[in-house]
């Protein structure tokens, strides 16, 4: 499997306050995406980043910022937490673009209350 | 607007055989992949195609037709361990995967 860890695995937090995810991996890929899953949707992607220092928007950005200052670590901050982004969160990593398969994290459950 | 559409839940026997569809509308093409989630855990990648046909993989196979925007994916020999969702992907004009919803399988003995 490929080494990807997600902390924390659960939160809950009230609303208006910031959260910080955080993606680890030991792989060395170049590709880190951010998902958020919520139940009769697909995975939507919020941001992803294509190297260190690089990064860019998905389809659901709004709310949501990343960084990535080391190649394994891959940062996404809900600057103020809203009830709309109670979702389960998981980060997937690639080799290069997303033409090839995608290996993901366990997950992060975030509730906001 | 792009869009992909999978059933939501199937029912198939253990031991049998199921099918799995999913149609898409997308600004372009480069690829579909087919992933597997178990319950509360992270998808699991299964399958890509690219061009047109049948690419096999043990029980699971994965069919696609690139000119009317559909692929399927194969189940044989179902167990009880294939209970899970599978979720269907299409890679755009950009680059960007857009996935389905998924499709939740329930195998019953």
């Amino acid at each position: 499997d490929a080494g990807i860890t997600q902390s924390p695995r659960h939160k809950v937090t009230e609303t208006g306050t910031p959260v910080t995810l955080r993606c680890h991996q030991t792989e060395n890929h170049r590709y880190m995406y951010w998902y958020r899953q919520d139940p009769g949707h697909g995975l939507r992607l919020i941001h992803y980043s294509y190297g260190v220092k690089d990064t860019d928007k998905g389809e659901v950005s709004d709310g949501y910022s990343v960084s990535r200052s080391k190649t394994e670590d891959f940062l996404l901050t809900l600057e103020s937490a809203t009830s709309s982004q109670t979702s389960v969160y998981f980060c997937a990593i690639s080799e290069q673009d997303s033409s090839y398969e995608q290996y993901f994290g366990p997950g992060t459950r975030l509730t906001v209350t | 607007g792009q869009n992909i559409d999978q059933p939501t839940e199937m029912t198939a026997t253990e031991g049998a055989i199921v099918q799995i569809n999913c149609t898409y509308q997308t600004s372009g093409f480069n690829g579909l992949f087919w992933y597997q989630q178990h319950a509360g855990e992270a998808p699991t990648f299964l399958s890509y195609n690219v061009l047109d046909g049948l690419e096999e993989k043990g029980r699971f196979s994965s069919f696609l037709s690139r000119s009317k925007g559909y692929s399927y994916l194969l189940l044989k020999e179902l167990q009880m361990k294939d209970s899970a969702s599978y979720l269907c992907a299409v890679r755009d004009s950009n680059y960007q995967l857009i996935w389905g919803a998924g499709t939740k399988l329930i195998i019953k003995p």
